[in-house]
C-alpha cells in the first residue's frame, strides 16, 4: 500500500454520532497530521499527533497513533452536518518537511 | 486570524502557454509549499522553498515548474509550457516551523486547454 491510505473511503453517519476514520503508513513518521477539505476548497489543519504520542485531544476530535501497527485513527464525537467534508491523513518523514498526503475520507453527515 | 490567499482562483489557458500563479503566504512564515491535487485524486506535494531558497522537491517539478519570492510577500509558481495534465487544483502552503502544520490556500484552479 502508499504512504497513507485511508479506509473507510466513503462513511455516511447520521448527526450525532461518532465517525472514526483510519489511516495505515508505510514508512516511518516524524509526525502525523489530519486535514479536512470541504468540496472544491482548500485543506484545513485539524491536529498534529508526534511520533512519541499515543493519543491527542482536539475538542470533539480524538486521534491515536500506533507506531508498530504504522496507523492513525481519527474520531469525531457527536457529529454535525457541518463536518461534512472530505479527511486526510499526511505524514512527515526523515528529515524533511513535505507532507505526504493519504487517499482521504469522504464523510457524510446526514441530519 | 491571518491565512493563506491565492490568485487567481480559476486560470484557463492553452497549452503551451506559461502561466503564474500567485501567493501571499502569512506574514510571520518562513516555510513555503506547494502542492497540488489533480481531479479525483491525492494532494501531491511538489516543491518546499526556505530561506530562499527550493529546499525539497517532488519528480513532478520538473524544469516546466519555478518557484520565486520577488518581494516579502508574495510566493510564485511558475509553469513555462503547460500540458493538458498540469490541469489541477493548485494549493499554496506556509508554516512557521519544517515539518509542522501547514496552512493552506483555497486553491488555484487551472485548466490548460
Amino acid at each position: 500500500s502508499q504512504q497513507g491510505e485511508e479506509d473507510p473511503q466513503a462513511l455516511s453517519i447520521q448527526e450525532g454520532e461518532n465517525a472514526t476514520m483510519n489511516c495505515s503508513y508505510k514508512t516511518s513518521i516524524n509526525n502525523l497530521q489530519w486535514y479536512r477539505q470541504n468540496s472544491g476548497r482548500g485543506l484545513v489543519h485539524l491536529i498534529l499527533i508526534r511520533s512519541n504520542e499515543r493519543e491527542k485531544h482536539s475538542g470533539r476530535l480524538r486521534v491515536t497513533l500506533d507506531t508498530s501497527k504504522k496507523s492513525s485513527s481519527l474520531l469525531i464525537t457527536a457529529s454535525r452536518a457541518a463536518d461534512t467534508a472530505s479527511y486526510f491523513c499526511a505524514s512527515i518523514t526523515g528529515g524533511g518537511n513535505k507532507l505526504t498526503f493519504g487517499t482521504g475520507t469522504q464523510l457524510k453527515v446526514e441530519l | 486570524e491571518p491565512e493563506v490567499t491565492q490568485t487567481p482562483s480559476h486560470q484557463v489557458t492553452q497549452m503551451g502557454q506559461e502561466v503564474i500563479l500567485r501567493c501571499v503566504p502569512i506574514s510571520n512564515h518562513l516555510y513555503f509549499y506547494w502542492y497540488r491535487q489533480i481531479l479525483g485524486q491525492k494532494v501531491e506535494f511538489l516543491v518546499s522553498f526556505y530561506n530562499n531558497e527550493i529546499s525539497e522537491k517532488s519528480e513532478i517539478f520538473d524544469d516546466q515548474f519555478s518557484v520565486e519570492r520577488p518581494d516579502g510577500s508574495n510566493f510564485t509558481l511558475k509553469i513555462r509550457s503547460t500540458k493538458l495534465e498540469d490541469s489541477a487544483m493548485y494549493f499554496c502552503a506556509s508554516g512557521t516551523s519544517g515539518g509542522g502544520e501547514q496552512f493552506f490556500g483555497p486553491g488555484t484552479r487551472l485548466t490548460v486547454l
